[in-house]
């Protein structure tokens, strides 16, 4: 089982604040995944990377950046946080491909935009 | 395109009565399905997934799905249901070729009473 962890667990912040949502893994895993999920909604992927300086957009559009500098960390920044971006944040991670890969998530951050 | 579709966004039973969750899904390619489990306050927690080998999976904590390739189905089901299989489930399918992107059903919350 993967180990994967979000910081911060909640976050309550004001309109045009930047904020950074973090990730970290620590099993080596090459993929990793933000999901965006709204109450009774389900997940939609809004980054992910196939490694270190690896990058790409999701189905969902976000106002998000990420980057991967280090395998093990796949930080979220938002420069200018807006009431719409009030939502949970989930993170994930997996290794190689095909039927032996499976995501492993992380406990999520809860945002809150004022 | 792939999709899934679960029905019934919340499902009631007795503690001691049979689970059925509903999934269907659709994929223009051989899929991968997988179920996750999210307690409140936490991220996902994978159950089983399928991955086109034994059609009938057995996840952990007593749960069990079987992919229907005719009914294009992958319900998941629990003989018995305990108070602390409460929480929220999710089903998800990817396509077994290239990079793993999950998409997601819009969760059915499970409700267990004494």
């Amino acid at each position: 089982e993967a180990d994967i962890y979000q910081t911060p667990r909640y976050l309550v912040i004001g309109t045009g604040k930047k904020i950074t949502l973090e990730c970290s893994q620590t099993m080596g895993h090459d993929k990793m995944y933000w999901y965006q999920q709204d109450p009774g909604m389900e997940l939609h992927l809004i980054h992910y990377s196939y490694g270190v300086n690896s990058t790409e957009k999701g189905d969902l559009s976000s106002e998000s950046t990420v980057s991967r500098i280090r395998t093990e960390h796949f930080p979220l920044t938002l420069e200018s946080a807006r009431p719409s971006h009030t939502s949970q944040y989930l993170c994930a991670s997996s290794r190689g491909g095909g039927y032996q890969e499976t995501q492993y998530f992380g406990p999520g951050t809860r945002l809150l935009v004022l | 395109a792939q999709s899934v579709t679960q029905l019934g966004s919340h499902v009631s039973v007795s503690e001691g009565a049979l689970v059925l969750l509903r999934c269907n899904y659709s994929s223009s390619v051989p899929p991968y399905l997988f179920w996750y489990v999210q307690y409140p306050n936490q991220g996902l927690q994978l159950l089983l997934k399928y991955t086109s080998a034994a059609t009938l999976v057995k996840g952990i904590n007593g749960f069990e799905a079987e992919f229907k390739k005719s009914e294009t189905s992958f319900h998941l089901t629990k003989p018995s249901a305990h108070m602390s299989d409460a929480a929220e489930y999710f089903c998800a399918v990817s396509q077994s070729t290239g990079f793993q992107k999950l998409v997601f059903g819009t969760g059915t919350r499970l409700l267990v009473s004494p």
